[in-house]
């Protein structure tokens, strides 16, 4: 079935250092790629997107690639900050399943 | 104004008891849905229902049963609640089938089956 791989499950950066989360989708048809920020005991929130016809995207800190070839998608985060710090998921879309498939999950920790 | 909004916000309850959890949203989206997430925090899939119709049924025990009165609002009733419900279940809403714009999750309800 889908599948989407999200690596690493932790990371912890210094203040001002950059975030590099990866993810691997398994379902060749997937279009659209969100990305989740879950701060302790929220809800999750979409942060940044993109679609299969784009292979980057960037909105101010954040950033996002893909590569369809590899099945890879990646969010960067630039200049991090004690706020930056949550669980944050990707998430592949399969049109033919109507389905998000997200991925494991990655507790990003910024120290001060 | 909350966008999509859940009720209770908690819930305790002993095993083998029915529960009901809603959610109403009023952004106008057509498809609403419910995931559960576990302690690990992985977010599964449960139900999709869009303008009212059942599209995504996961493999779920019969005892969770989601029901959409219109397409502002999905409720999810639970039978016989056992220890491994424990969890905390997210409404999520979105403009056609989710591949728009995203989802908008409301805040969740956590579950503790004791």
């Amino acid at each position: 079935g889908e599948n989407v791989e999200q690596h690493p499950s932790t990371l912890s950066v210094q203040e001002g250092d950059s975030a590099v989360i990866k993810c691997t989708y398994s379902d060749s048809a997937s279009n659209y790629f969100p990305w989740y920020k879950q701060e302790l005991g929220k809800r999750p929130q979409l942060i940044i997107d993109i679609r299969s016809n784009v292979g980057e995207k960037k909105d101010q800190r954040i950033a996002v690639t893909l590569n369809k070839t590899a099945k890879h998608f990646s969010l960067h985060i630039t200049e991090t900050q004690p706020e930056d710090s949550a669980v944050y998921f990707c998430a592949a879309f399969s049109p033919g399943t109507y389905k998000y498939i997200f991925g494991t999950g990655t507790r990003l920790k910024v120290l001060a | 104004d909350t966008a999509v909004s859940q009720t209770p916000k908690y819930l305790v309850t002993q095993m083998g008891n029915d529960k009901s959890i809603k959610c109403e949203q009023n952004l106008g989206h057509d498809t609403m849905y419910w995931y559960k997430q576990d302690s690990k925090k992985f977010l599964k899939i449960m139900f999709s229902y869009n303008n009212k119709e059942l599209i995504i049924n996961e493999t779920v025990p019969n005892r969770f049963s989601p029901k959409s009165p219109d397409k502002a609002h999905l409720n999810l009733h639970i039978n016989s609640l056992e220890l491994g419900d424990s969890a905390v279940y997210f409404c999520a809403s979105s403009q056609g089938t989710g591949d728009l714009y995203g989802y908008t999750f409301g805040s969740g309800t956590r579950l503790t089956v004791v």
